[in-house]
């Protein structure tokens, strides 16, 4: 069955980088797409960036222009997100979302989450 | 960028009876790319209803969407006591936007 296991939470001063991991596992990690969408405490969803997992192309919101990296890493069939010069507004629950349908490299829906990742900044 | 906005912010009501959640799109979205999702606390959201309309594997038929261009109805026939939770529109045709959410709660 299909599963994406993130990495745990973390806690970083104003400023800092955090790096987020997403591990797949139950099907063929080149073949979807990976996205990452957050949750601020109360707010809804906000979708961040996302990998296209065979050629490592990636596309990221305006909002993070600069201060997002993903990455991937297919030989452990994993994908990371990279947030730099975090700010207390980026205290938020992190996930990866897998797309509805392979090789879908647009906006897609999402049926398989991690579990997310608290992310909080604070000094 | 396409805002969706949710109605009700909250809905109360009783196992057994049904639910309509809609969600309003600022610009037409196109080719009826709309999700569905519930959302438990401390879970990720899970899909129910995507291209407005089809539901997601394993979503029990008592769920069903509906709309176009820029209205759109989730309806839950029969409420379980599973099914309260909150729940959260995306469009996904020009960009990925969800909406604020509606909270569904026991009356």
């Amino acid at each position: 069955q299909v599963q994406l296991v993130q990495s745990g939470a973390e806690v970083k001063k104003p400023g800092a980088s955090v790096k987020v991991s997403c591990k797949a596992s139950g099907y063929t990690f080149t073949t979807y797409a990976m996205h990452w969408v957050r949750q601020a405490p109360g707010q809804r969803l906000e979708w961040v960036a996302w990998i296209n997992a065979d050629n490592g192309n990636t596309k990221n919101s305006q909002k993070f222009q600069g201060r997002v990296t993903i990455t991937r890493d297919t030989s452990a069939s994993t994908a990371y997100m990279e947030l730099s010069s975090l700010r207390s507004e980026d205290t938020a629950v992190y996930f990866c979302a897998r797309a509805l349908r392979a090789y879908d490299y647009t906006n897609p829906a999402f049926n398989y989450w991690g579990q997310g990742t608290l992310v909080t900044v604070s000094s | 960028e396409i805002v969706l906005t949710q109605s009700p912010g909250t809905l109360s009501l009783s196992p057994g009876e049904g639910a309509t959640l809609s969600c309003r799109a600022s610009q037409s979205v196109s080719s009826s790319y709309l999700a569905w999702y519930q959302q438990k606390p401390g879970q990720a959201p899970r899909l129910l209803i995507y291209g407005a309309s089809s539901r997601a594997t394993g979503i029990p038929d008592r769920f069903s969407g509906s709309g176009s261009g820029t209205d759109f109805t989730l309806t839950i026939s029969r409420l379980e006591p599973e099914d309260f939770a909150v729940y959260y529109c995306q469009q996904y045709g020009s960009s990925v936007v969800f909406g604020q959410g509606t909270k569904l709660e026991i009356k």
